[in-house]
């Protein structure tokens, strides 16, 4: 069965800080995907991979960066965390041409 | 600018009747769309899927219907059980600028589903 794990289901950090969030899948999966989830805006793409350290931006990078040096981990940073980068993250992997398998979130808060 | 549009926040529906959750689209470039289900504190699970090549396809209690020249995409829950109650989202792709080949999508705003005894 597809696994997407994200390593932490919330977490509170303080503006300024420098936020790793983590995920990792077991299926071999080419593509990696990091969305934020917001009300009323739905899933937006803040940065994708195709395969190891290959990285593009999405629809809203600001802020944010990526790490993909082994095939089944895509981490998502936050350079400086600020307020209005609390969001509920989430991640996800896919083959080529194939539907994309979710992570079960990472809430964030940023105080 | 939203390229993938739900216009429905909510959908209320009684159980055992049709659930129609809508989707509009504003790229003709879209060539392949998915639908998705998210429950309360876990991630969207793909539903279903429908390639431009085609106007309809059913799994089960689900079909997609797909209108091109309206740009226009819905999903029929029939019938619907209180355990479809969730957030839906639709989601586009476009092949030609090879977004096919990295799975990359556009997600609507989503619809919160909810089906009553």
């Amino acid at each position: 069965d597809v696994k997407v794990t994200q390593s932490s289901r919330y977490l509170v950090k303080r503006t300024g800080e420098k936020v790793f969030l983590e995920c990792v899948q077991d299926m071999d999966h080419e593509n990696m995907f990091w969305y934020r989830q917001d009300p009323g805006l739905g899933l937006r793409l803040i940065y994708f991979s195709y395969d190891v350290k290959m990285k593009e931006k999405g629809d809203i990078p600001e802020g944010y960066s990526v790490s993909r040096e082994k095939k089944e981990r895509f981490s998502l940073i936050l350079e400086s965390a600020s307020t209005n980068q609390t969001s509920m993250y989430l991640c996800a992997s896919s083959l080529a041409g194939q539907p994309q398998h979710f992570g079960d979130g990472t809430r964030l808060s940023i105080l | 600018d939203q390229q993938v549009k739900q216009n429905s926040p909510s959908l209320s529906v009684q159980e055992g009747r049709i659930s129609i959750l809508n989707c509009d689209y504003t790229n003709s470039m879209f060539d392949y769309f998915l639908w998705y289900k998210k429950y309360p504190a876990e991630g969207p699970t793909f539903l279903i899927s429908i390639s431009s090549i085609k106007d309809k396809n059913e799994d089960g209690r689900f079909t997609v219907f797909l209108n091109k020249s309206a740009k226009h995409l819905s999903l029929h829950i029939v019938p619907s059980q209180p355990g479809d109650s969730a957030v839906y989202f639709c989601a586009a792709s476009a092949s030609t600028t090879g977004s096919s080949n990295t799975g990359k999508l556009i997600f609507g705003q989503g619809t919160t589903l909810q089906v009553k005894p």
